[in-house]
C-alpha cells in the first residue's frame, strides 16, 4: 500500500545534540512538507519541497534543516540551535505541486521527538 | 491576509447528539477547503474536501460540510457522533495560487457518553 512512513515514531535527544527525522514516501508524489504540532498552535510549517535538491523555508525554519536528494525521502534534522524541539513533527506529501492544494496533503503518522 | 479560524478550541457533546465545528476564512482569492481529523498519536487524516461544485459535501465516517461564499465559512456537521468521534478536527485552506494548505488551530471533539 502507498503511504507516507516517519520513524522512528519516539525520538529522544539530549542538549546539543542534533537528530534526523525520517519521511518516506512511496506515492510518486512531487511536493513533500515538514510540520511542527504543540498543543493549542494547531500546525506550523517548518520546510517545503517541492522538487528534488530544492525546498524553502516555512514560518518557523530556524534551528532546522533539510534536504531532498530523492523524491521519496525529505529528512528533517533538529540541530542544537533549536532551542524548545520537543514537540510532535508531521511530515507530508501532495501530488501535483502545480496545481496548488487542490488534492490535499496525505500524512504520516508523526514522530514525538522530547528533550532529556 | 489570507487566514482561517476555528473557532472552537474544545467542543464537548453528549453520544448520539448532533454536532458543528465551525471554520471560517478570510480571503480575496479562490479557495479549496479541507477537514482534516487526528487521533491520539496519530497523523492526519483527510474527512472531506470541497474543490468546486455542490456546496454540500459529504465525507468519511458520516462527516458532511458545507461551503459558504458569503459568509466565507466551511462549517463541520454530523447529525449523530459516536465515541470513536473523539479526535482533533482541523480545518485547513488552499488559497488559489498559493501550494501550501494553511491550517486552523484545530478543535477538540470529546463525546461524553
Amino acid at each position: 500500500d502507498g503511504g507516507i512512513t516517519q520513524s522512528p515514531k519516539y525520538l529522544f535527544r539530549k542538549e546539543g545534540q542534533n537528530v534526523t527525522l525520517s519521511c518516506e514516501q512511496n506515492l510518486n508524489h512531487d511536493a513533500m512538507y515538514w510540520y511542527r504540532q504543540d498543543p493549542g498552535q494547531g500546525l506550523r510549517l517548518i520546510y517545503y519541497s517541492q522538487i528534488v535538491n530544492d525546498f524553502q523555508k516555512g514560518d518557523i525554519a530556524e534551528g532546522y534543516s533539510v534536504s531532498r536528494e530523492k523524491k521519496e525521502s525529505f529528512p528533517l534534522t533538529v540541530t542544537s540551535a533549536q532551542k524548545n524541539p520537543t514537540a510532535f513533527y508531521l511530515c507530508a506529501s501532495s501530488a501535483r505541486r502545480s496545481l496548488g492544494a487542490q488534492y490535499g496533503y496525505t500524512f504520516g503518522s508523526g514522530t514525538r521527538l522530547t528533550v532529556v | 491576509a489570507q487566514s482561517v479560524t476555528q473557532l472552537d478550541s474544545q467542543v464537548p457533546v453528549f453520544e448520539e447528539a448532533p454536532v458543528e465545528l465551525r471554520c471560517n476564512y478570510s480571503s480575496s482569492v479562490s479557495v479549496y477547503l479541507f477537514w482534516y481529523v487526528q487521533y491520539p498519536n496519530q497523523g492526519l487524516q483527510l474527512l472531506l474536501k470541497y474543490l468546486s461544485g455542490s456546496t454540500l459535501v459529504k465525507g468519511i465516517n458520516g462527516f458532511e460540510a458545507e461551503f459558504n461564499k458569503s459568509q466565507t465559512s466551511f462549517h463541520l456537521r454530523k447529525p449523530s457522533v459516536h465515541i470513536s468521534d473523539t479526535a482533533e478536527y482541523f480545518c485547513a485552506v488552499s488559497f488559489f495560487g498559493n501550494e501550501k494548505l494553511t491550517f486552523g488551530t484545530g478543535t477538540r471533539l470529546t463525546i461524553i457518553p
